[in-house]
C-alpha cells in the first residue's frame, strides 16, 4: 500500500539552528501539507502546497518557515532558526485531490529543540 | 469559532461499544473524517462521511452525522484493547483540502 514517508523520525537540535524535515509523498498525489502537533495538543495546520507553490498558510507559518519541492520528489519543511516552542511532531500529509479528498499522513518527525 | 470540539477522554470495557463525539463548525464542510493515532505514530484514516449522508457503516465502525446540529459521532462496536488510541475528527474546508482537527479523544479500553 502506498504511503507517505518522512525523515528523520526524530531530530534533536540546538535553539537557533536550521532544521530540514523531509517527506516523500504518495506518487500520484498533487496536494501536500505540513501539520504540527505539540505534545498533548491538537493537530494544527501549517501550510498547503500545490502546483509548486504555497496555496495557504497559517499564522504559525511565519518567515522562519519555508517549504519546497526541489526535485519533484521530496517535499521539505525548513525552519531557519529554531525556537524552543518549535518542539513538536511534524506531520507531512498528501492527497490526490479527488472528491473524497482523504488525507494520508506520514509517521511524523519529532523535533526537539534544546 | 474555528474549533472542532471533542471530549478528551473515554474509558470503556473490552467488548462494550464506544461512542466518540465531535462538534464541527462549518455547515458547508463537505467531508468529515475520523483518524486514529496510536502512541508515537502518525494519523491513520479510519473512515469518512460525505455531508449528504446521515450514517455510514464500515465493519465495527459506524459514523453518524447530524448536519443540523453539526454533530459527528464514531461508534466502535465490540471494542478491543487494540482500539486504545487517540481518535481525531476532522472537517475539510476550503479549496485546498485544508483540514481542521479536533483535540482528540483518548480512548482507554480496559480488559
Amino acid at each position: 500500500e502506498p504511503e507517505v514517508t518522512q525523515t528523520p523520525s526524530h531530530q534533536v537540535t540546538q535553539m537557533g539552528q536550521e532544521v530540514i524535515l523531509r517527506c516523500v509523498p504518495i506518487s500520484n498525489h498533487l496536494y501536500f501539507y505540513w501539520y504540527r502537533q505539540i505534545l498533548g495538543q491538537k493537530v494544527e495546520f501549517l501550510v498547503s502546497f500545490y502546483n509548486n507553490e504555497i496555496s495557504e498558510k497559517s499564522e504559525i507559518f511565519d518567515d522562519q518557515f519555508s517549504v519546497e519541492r526541489p526535485d519533484g520528489s521530496n517535499f521539505t519543511l525548513k525552519i531557519r532558526s529554531t525556537k524552543l516552542e518549535d518542539s513538536a511532531m511534524y506531520f507531512c500529509a498528501t492527497t490526490s485531490g479527488t472528491v473524497t479528498g482523504e488525507l494520508f499522513f506520514g509517521e511524523g518527525s519529532r523535533l526537539t529543540v534544546l | 469559532g474555528e474549533d472542532v470540539e471533542q471530549s478528551l477522554f473515554l474509558s470503556v470495557r473490552e467488548g462494550d461499544s464506544s461512542v466518540i463525539n465531535c462538534t464541527y463548525t462549518d455547515s458547508s464542510s463537505t467531508y468529515l473524517y475520523w483518524y486514529k493515532q496510536e502512541p508515537g505514530a502518525g494519523l491513520q484514516l479510519l473512515t469518512y462521511i460525505f455531508s449528504n449522508m446521515d450514517m455510514k457503516q464500515d465493519q465495527r465502525l459506524t459514523v453518524l452525522l447530524n448536519k443540523k446540529d453539526k454533530h459527528l459521532s464514531l461508534r466502535i462496536a465490540d471494542t478491543q484493547t487494540g482500539d486504545s488510541a487517540i481518535y481525531f475528527c476532522a472537517e475539510r474546508r476550503g479549496n485546498f483540502n485544508k483540514f481542521y482537527f479536533g483535540s482528540g479523544t483518548k480512548l482507554n479500553v480496559k480488559p
